[in-house]
């Protein structure tokens, strides 16, 4: 069973920084793509970054673009998110999800990551 | 990259077929068969309902059904039932390899 678990959330100030760290099991971790995918409170999914199996390539969403970096561990099957320069519209809960077929199939629970003054 | 648009709410009886919809462009939904629906119930992730505009992964039931239609892309979902109430997210991904989603369609059994 695929299974994938986000860890790292928290409550941090405006300005900070902040990893999360996604956990994998369930199926050959270096043979897929991750993506990371936001959703704010009482609003819509967004999507924040992609990595490719082998992090050849990296795309980030022009929100998040200079301020959060996505890495992967294909050893320790792990997939983060490193995030700086912390807003308030970065309030969210942070899911890491698998990408096959060029859709998302399996998601974590979630994290709660809380920019607050 | 625009977001998708989805209607923000629709509602349906217990039994009932219902579409929602999702619109984008001639550049992005017309072009592509990478696209994917969601359903999320409150305080839960997503689940992937259809895949590759009409596919469904194994578990999920043949109540659901995709399509797609030039710009529009179509989830129906025949007699409804109550556990069909959720929010349901269609996504795009790219040919730049960027995922766009829709805004969201509150699904209301009434």
């Amino acid at each position: 069973e695929v299974q994938l678990a986000e860890s790292g959330g928290t409550f941090v100030q405006p300005g900070g920084s902040l990893r999360l760290s996604c956990a994998a099991s369930g199926f050959t971790f270096r043979n897929y793509g991750m993506t990371w995918v936001r959703q704010a409170p009482g609003k819509g999914l967004e999507w924040v970054s992609y990595i490719s199996s082998t992090s050849g390539t990296i795309d980030y969403a022009d929100a998040v673009k200079g301020r959060f970096t996505i890495s992967r561990d294909n050893v320790k099957d792990s997939l983060f998110l490193q995030m700086s320069s912390l807003r308030a519209e970065d309030t969210a809960v942070y899911y890491c999800a698998r990408v096959a077929a060029g859709a998302l199939f399996n998601w974590g629970q979630g994290t709660l990551v809380t920019v607050s003054s | 990259q625009s977001a998708l648009t989805q209607p923000a709410s629709v509602s349906g009886s217990p039994g009932q077929s219902i579409t929602l919809s999702c619109t984008g462009t001639t550049s992005d939904i017309g072009v592509s068969n990478y696209v994917s629906w969601y359903q999320q119930h409150p305080g839960k992730a997503p689940k992937v309902m259809i895949y590759e505009v009409s596919n469904r992964p194994s578990g999920v039931s043949n109540r659901f059904s995709g399509s797609k239609s030039g710009n529009t892309a179509s989830l129906t979902i025949s007699g409804l039932q109550a556990e069909d109430e959720a929010d349901y997210y269609c996504v795009l991904y790219t040919n730049t390899g960027t995922w766009v989603l829709g805004g969201g369609t509150k699904l209301t059994v009434l």
